[in-house]
């Protein structure tokens, strides 16, 4: 069975710095990665997806995301993270076919300081 | 973008009644859609995978009886809870897929808060 593992539960971080949210996953084939952001009281939007290629992925606000095969992880980066980017990050993989079900972690709630 | 929308956004219902969710991508054709609950402060569970004119598929521990999802479209998909408790209280959310140039990206609807008093 898949899951996805988000060690940061709640990260607090000054405007400016850097970020980097851990996200490790266990799925027996190829998968596709996903990381979705939920703005307070917003759906969940997607930020960066990963389906192949390039395993350094950027994706919208500044965010990038890297897939480490070997060690099963698809970590979230941002070199200055703003006020703005207060929200819950969710860390997801799903198989690679277009009926395979996606499973999520368990989300890491980010705090920024002005 | 792909939008998909979910009616009603909150909605309040006394215990043992049924409530309609609907779910509507609203410029592309699901094949797939998916519903999930989010509790406070946690992640997201798949509850039902639902394929357009085809049985859900629940997943473990989801009652199937209690909530029936009706996929009769391809813009639209229905969750209904039958005989709402309160710990049935939470929120719902649907996603759905298409399939073009082999994006499985699923869109996500804003979700509807239920409250059963």
């Amino acid at each position: 069975a898949q899951s996805v593992s988000q060690h940061n539960h709640h990260v607090i971080l000054s405007e400016a710095a850097s970020l980097e949210l851990g996200c490790n996953y266990s799925y027996g084939g190829t998968v596709n990665l996903f990381w979705y952001v939920q703005y307070p009281g917003q759906h969940l939007q997607l930020l960066l997806k990963y389906f192949s290629g390039d395993p350094l992925v950027k994706g919208i606000k500044g965010f990038e995301a890297e897939f480490i095969k070997s060690k099963f992880s698809f970590n979230l980066r941002k070199p200055s993270v703003q006020w703005s980017d207060t929200a819950e990050y969710f860390c997801a993989v799903t198989g690679s076919g277009g009926y395979q079900k996606v499973t999520f972690g368990t989300g890491t709630k980010l705090q920024v300081i002005p | 973008g792909a939008v998909v929308s979910q009616h009603p956004s909150r909605v309040i219902c006394k215990s043992g009644t049924s409530v309609k969710i609907e779910c509507r991508s609203l410029d592309f054709q699901a094949t797939t859609m998916f519903w999930y609950r989010q509790f406070p402060k946690q992640s997201l569970m798949l509850m039902a995978t639902s394929n357009e004119g085809s049985k859900a598929t629940y997943e473990q521990g989801v009652e199937k009886d209690k909530f029936l999802i009706n996929h009769a479209s391809l813009t639209l998909s229905t969750l209904t809870v039958t005989s709402a408790h309160p710990e049935d209280s939470s929120f719902y959310i649907c996603s759905a897929k298409f399939f073009g140039t082999g994006d499985y990206e699923q869109y996500f609807g804003p979700g509807t808060r239920l409250t059963v008093t």
